[in-house]
C-alpha cells in the first residue's frame, strides 16, 4: 500500500529540547516536504527536497532543519522548540512532474510547553 | 502573489441535499487545481485535480468539481451529501513558478468545515 508515514503522531515537549520528526514513503517519489498547518492560515509549507542531498527552503523554515539523506526518508528537526512551533505538522511526497498529486501523511501533533 | 480562497468557514447542509464548497484562485499562469479532505484525527486524503481538459473533474466517495476559468473558480460539488462526509476540505493550487519541478509547494486555503446534518 502507498502511503507516507510520519512519526511520532503526538507529542508533547518543553521548550529547547531538541526533536525530531521522522518521515518515510514508499513510492520512491522524488520530491518531499514539510507542511504545518495552523487554524485559519490552512497548511504553510516549511522545507521541500527534490530528491537525495537536495533541499531548500519554503515559507516558514524559522526553527526548523531538515536532511534527506535517502530518497525515501525526509526527517524534521526542531533544534531548540519554542511555544510558537505548537502545530500540527505534515509530511507529503509526490514524483516528478507538476501534475503529479501530492501525497500527505497522517499528521503530527506536536506541542511545546 | 498566488492565493486562494474559501470564504466560508463552514457550511452546512442536510444529508441528502446537494453541496457546494467554493475556492477560488488567484495565480499567474494556468493553475493545476486539488482538492483534499481531512477527517478528524486523520491525514489529508487527495479527492481530486484539475491539471487540463474537461472542465468537470470527477474524485473519489462521489465529489466533482468544476474549473471555470473566467471566475478563476473550482467548487467541489456532490449531488447527494452524507454524514460521512463530514470533515475538514481544503482547496489548493500549485505553484505555477514552479512547474519545472523545482518545488512540489501546493498554496492551500484556510479550509472549509461541511458539516452534514442527518
Amino acid at each position: 500500500e502507498a502511503q507516507v508515514t510520519q512519526n511520532p503522531r503526538y507529542l508533547i515537549t518543553v521548550t529547547g529540547k531538541k526533536l525530531t520528526v521522522t518521515c518515510s514513503q514508499n513510492m520512491n517519489h522524488e520530491y518531499m516536504s514539510w507542511y504545518r498547518q495552523d487554524p485559519g492560515l490552512g497548511l504553510r509549507q516549511i522545507y521541500y527536497s527534490m530528491n537525495v542531498e537536495v533541499t531548500d527552503k519554503g515559507d516558514v523554515p524559522e526553527g526548523y532543519k531538515v536532511s534527506r539523506k535517502e530518497k525515501r526518508n525526509f526527517p524534521l528537526i526542531l533544534e531548540s522548540p519554542s511555544p510558537n512551533q505548537t502545530s500540527l505538522y505534515f509530511c507529503a511526497s509526490s514524483g516528478q512532474g507538476a501534475g503529479n498529486t501530492i501525497y500527505f501523511g497522517e499528521g503530527s501533533w506536536l506541542t511545546v510547553v | 502573489a498566488q492565493s486562494v480562497a474559501q470564504p466560508e468557514d463552514q457550511v452546512n447542509v442536510a444529508e441528502g441535499n446537494p453541496l457546494t464548497v467554493k475556492c477560488t484562485y488567484s495565480v499567474s499562469g494556468n493553475p493545476y487545481l486539488f482538492w483534499y479532505v481531512q477527517y478528524p484525527n486523520r491525514g489529508l486524503q487527495f479527492l481530486l485535480k484539475y491539471i487540463t481538459g474537461d472542465n468537470l473533474v470527477k474524485g473519489s466517495y462521489g465529489f466533482e468539481a468544476e474549473f471555470n476559468k473566467s471566475q478563476t473558480s473550482f467548487h467541489l460539488k456532490k449531488p447527494s451529501a452524507l454524514v460521512s462526509d463530514s470533515a475538514l476540505y481544503f482547496c489548493a493550487v500549485r505553484d505555477p513558478a514552479n512547474y519545472g519541478g523545482a518545488t512540489n509547494k501546493l498554496i492551500f486555503g484556510t479550509g472549509t468545515l461541511l458539516a452534514v446534518q442527518p
